[in-house]
Order: C-alpha cells, then sequence, then structure tokens
C-alpha cells in the first residue's frame, strides 16, 4: 500500500498570507495525485488532481505542483473561507486503490 | 447536476453487519464511472473502502477485504456497502461517491455517521 503522509499536521496563518502544505507518497505516484478541501461537518471537496490541475470553480489562489514522491499545495493569499483541513490523495493503482494523507489543518494565526 | 444521498441505520451493535445504500440522482449509474464508499472516523482522516464499477467488477481495500461487499442496482439507481463484524473502530462517517475512470476526481455525498455501540 502506498502511504502518503503530509506535514505540517497544522498550519497557522494569517488572512492574506500564503500556506504552503506538503504532501510525500512512500513510493512514486507519478503525477496521479489530488488534493481536497474539508471544512467542518462537510463532504470533501477536490481542488487540484493530476497534481497541478484546478478542478472547475476552483480559484487561481490555489495551486498544486510536484511529482514522484512529492507534492505542494500553494494557497497563495488565503481567504477566510479557505480555513480548514486539507487532503492529499494518490490514485496511481486505481481502481485496486487510492489512500490518502492524514491532513493538514489551516488554522487562523 | 448528480446528487448522492446515502441511507441506513446510524445505530450498528457490535458484531452486526453494517448496511447502507447510496442513492444517486441526475445521472444514470449504468453509463460509467466508478461508484464507491469513502469513511472518516470522528476527528480521524479518510479511509477507502471499495469500489464497483458499473459492469459490477468490484475493489476493496485489502484491510477490510475480507468483511466488505459492494453491489449495484442499476434498476434503482443505487448502490449498497455491507460490512460484516463490526467494532467500535467501524464507528465513522461513511461517504458514497463517484469516482472519475482515472481515479483523479472523487464526488461526494453528504455523508452518514454510523455508531456501533451496544
Amino acid at each position: 500500500e502506498i502511504v502518503m503522509t503530509q506535514s505540517p499536521a497544522t498550519l497557522s496563518v494569517s488572512p492574506g498570507e500564503r500556506a504552503t502544505l506538503s504532501c510525500r507518497a512512500s513510493q512514486s505516484v507519478s503525477s496521479n495525485l489530488a488534493w481536497y478541501q474539508q471544512k467542518p461537518g462537510q463532504a470533501p471537496r477536490l481542488l487540484i488532481y493530476g497534481a497541478s490541475t484546478r478542478a472547475t470553480g476552483i480559484p487561481a489562489r490555489f495551486s498544486g505542483s510536484g511529482s514522484g514522491t512529492e507534492f505542494t499545495l500553494t494557497i497563495s493569499s488565503l481567504q477566510s473561507e479557505d480555513f480548514a483541513v486539507y487532503y492529499c490523495q494518490q490514485y496511481n493503482n486505481w481502481p485496486r486503490g487510492l489512500t490518502f494523507g492524514g491532513g493538514t489543518k489551516v488554522e487562523i494565526k | 447536476q448528480v446528487q448522492l444521498q446515502e441511507s441506513g441505520p446510524g445505530l450498528v451493535k457490535p458484531s452486526e453487519t453494517l448496511s447502507l445504500t447510496c442513492a444517486v440522482s441526475g445521472y444514470s449509474i449504468s453509463s460509467g464511472y466508478y461508484w464507491g464508499w469513502i469513511r472518516q472516523p470522528p476527528g480521524k482522516g479518510l479511509e477507502w473502502i471499495g469500489s464497483i464499477y458499473h459492469s459490477g467488477s468490484t475493489y476493496y481495500n485489502p484491510s477490510l477485504k475480507s468483511r466488505v461487499t459492494i453491489s449495484v442496482d442499476t434498476s434503482k439507481n443505487q448502490f449498497s456497502l455491507k460490512l460484516s463484524s463490526v467494532t467500535a473502530a467501524d464507528t465513522a462517517v461513511y461517504y458514497c461517491a463517484r469516482v472519475s475512470k482515472h481515479g483523479s476526481g472523487i464526488y461526494w455525498g453528504q455523508g452518514t455517521l454510523v455508531t456501533v455501540s451496544s
């Protein structure tokens, strides 16, 4: 099983600042990596797929990069609605499986 | 626009079988995509349980495979999850989901909390 590790577990950021979230895979997943945002009491929402392609309707302040085993989600200027938990997810072996990282909580500093 | 709605008991006794159904509207299951289940224990991360293709092919998380059955009923445009021999560790919000062909995009239902307790 491919293990996804996210860091940091919690990121304290002021509104308007940049946030950088990391995700590492235990083995290469090529560019088969997605990012999701989850707010309290809600289902996750797809932000990025293919490591760097924004999903429909996702603002340009969200960007993804990386390939292989190292990935980054960057939020260029945090808005109030961006404070949430973010998960990375690999789908390199789909449909035989997919795995999520443990999540990074972005909180207000 | 596709909508997914989970239904089933919110409370299940230990050692019994958890059964959930996901009703799909706005899209025909027979038309494609994978359909699956993902769970999230309270305050914790996400775990893929398994998926089914509209043709009936199934794929399960190896850690749960011995206890999981996912089936599809195209006539009712719904799919179901059965998880046997549950314990308190199976307490979670269970999401049904539509997954794209390559696994690159998950569209989620709203989720339903299932508590395992006597």
